[in-house]
């Protein structure tokens, strides 16, 4: 299956400072992608749908001037985590759709697991 | 996006098939069936799909009912490896809106 990349796997940052998470389609072009949420022992939670040169789409609740996404070209979308609190400490997931597919199969990231000191 | 149903844990021998049950009772008409795993601390990976007809890949088979009201996931042989959280999703070519799956245990 296709590859999605996630970068970094792991960050520590002190409350206050943003934090960049680069989501990555190493073998198909996406123009969509999505973006996740993980608690401990929870399922994931989708934060928003990220599609190429333009607005993402942000699920109820979660804060667009918080949690900046940016999907600049075909494989490459970003997630930044402004302004970060101890409450943001949370398993990020990325995942990608190829263009043209009729179904829903997503690829997804190995994930990033942030840390707020 | 048509809500699941699924028992909270389950387990199972290793090298006995696996049967993973799904209600999806409220599903339209152009809505797929998706699972998807996720093994503890990595991003979830796909397995199967389908809107009607059953299923099979290399990894396992999917049994939609005829009225589409629930569905079972075969993992014919399971290893120790399939260990993990398994996500029955109805969507149509949009979201995947995850529950809380199944934590299936597979035991030596």
């Amino acid at each position: 299956g296709a590859v999605v990349s996630q970068h970094p796997s792991w960050v520590i940052c002190k409350s206050g400072t943003s934090v960049k998470i680069e989501c990555r389609s190493l073998d198909f072009q996406a123009t969509t992608m999505f973006w996740y949420r993980q608690f401990p022992k929870q399922s994931l939670m989708l934060m928003a749908t990220s599609n190429e040169g333009s607005k993402a789409t942000y699920e109820q609740g979660v804060e667009k001037d918080k949690f900046l996404i940016n999907h600049a070209s075909l494989t490459l979308s970003t997630l930044t985590v402004t302004s970060a609190h101890p409450e943001d400490s949370s398993f990020y997931i990325c995942s990608a759709r190829e263009p043209g597919v009729l179904y829903n199969e997503q690829f997804f990231g190995p994930g990033t697991r942030l840390t707020v000191l | 996006d048509a809500k699941t149903t699924q028992p909270t844990s389950m387990d199972c021998a290793e090298g006995r098939a696996a049967n993973l049950p799904c209600n999806h009772s409220t599903i339209s008409g152009n809505e797929y069936v998706y699972w998807y795993r996720q093994i503890h601390s990595q991003g979830p990976q796909y397995i199967i799909h389908g809107l009607k007809n059953n299923e099979t890949n290399e990894m396992a088979s999917l049994i939609i009912t005829e009225d589409r009201k629930s569905s079972t996931l075969i993992l014919p042989h399971a290893t120790l490896r399939d260990t993990a959280v398994y996500y029955c999703i109805v969507s149509p070519r949009g979201k995947l809106i995850f529950g809380q799956g199944t934590e299936l245990s597979v035991k030596p």
